[in-house]
């Protein structure tokens, strides 16, 4: 079975700064996704990036990025220039690949504060 | 488009009883995933429906069971509600996106159980 650990229970990071978000994962396969959600204090679940295995390339959207280190089954986010709106709980994600449905492992989470 | 709808939003029940939750996905979505979020445990997977068929089943007891309709409209019902199955329950929509799938989530609904 694959497990997602999320190492950091909670970081603050001050407006306008970058925080790293770690994420470590456990999986036999070769293929599959990981992902990374928010879920502000509202509840719902959004999704903020992802990243397919077989991809080299880091995933970036915006403010956002990952480093993906296969390897070492890591897979952490950086959001830069923190905003108070990233103020929420960040969860990291594992998928086996599309054939095996969607299932989502989750990890534990982060809870991330940004401060004015 | 409408993001993935979920009724009811806040639901209070009595130990022993039953609930049915209902999941409506975005619109050309085929796949719905349900999944309970608790402080202690987490996010959880409970299963998920595809065209209508159970296509991956979590760890949860039988009193958790699911559908899914011919228009992708999903419901998952809970027997014999226990203090336990308070939780926050999640449904995904979810689509193909390249090589993976997306999964779009609902707000919640919200069980207390008493």
């Amino acid at each position: 079975a694959q497990t997602v650990t999320q190492s950091q229970p909670e970081m603050s990071v001050q407006e306008a700064e970058t925080v790293t978000l770690s994420c470590t994962y456990d999986t036999s396969e070769n293929n599959y996704y990981l992902f990374w959600y928010k879920q502000p204090p509202s509840r719902q679940m959004i999704l903020v990036i992802r990243q397919e295995a077989y991809k080299q390339q880091n995933a970036t959207e915006n403010r956002f990025s990952v480093n993906f280190q296969k390897a070492a089954k890591s897979f952490s986010l950086k959001i830069s220039d923190s905003q108070l709106g990233d103020t929420a709980m960040y969860f990291c994600a594992f998928m086996k690949s599309r054939a095996a449905g969607n299932k989502l492992t989750f990890g534990g989470g982060t809870r991330v504060l940004v401060k004015p | 488009k409408a993001g993935v709808t979920q009724t009811p939003r806040y639901l209070i029940k009595t130990r022993g009883q039953q609930v049915t939750l209902s999941c409506s996905p975005i619109s050309g979505h085929r796949s719905v995933s349900w999944y309970q979020q608790t402080p202690g445990q987490g996010l959880q997977f409970l299963f998920e429906y595809f065209s209508e068929t159970q296509r991956n089943k979590g760890n949860f007891p039988g009193r958790f069971s699911g559908r899914q309709f011919s228009n992708s409209r999903s419901e998952m019902n809970v027997s014999t509600l226990e203090l336990g199955d308070s939780a926050l329950y999640l449904c995904a929509s979810g689509r193909l996106a390249g090589s993976t799938y997306e999964q779009y989530f609902g707000p919640g609904t919200r069980l207390t159980v008493t």
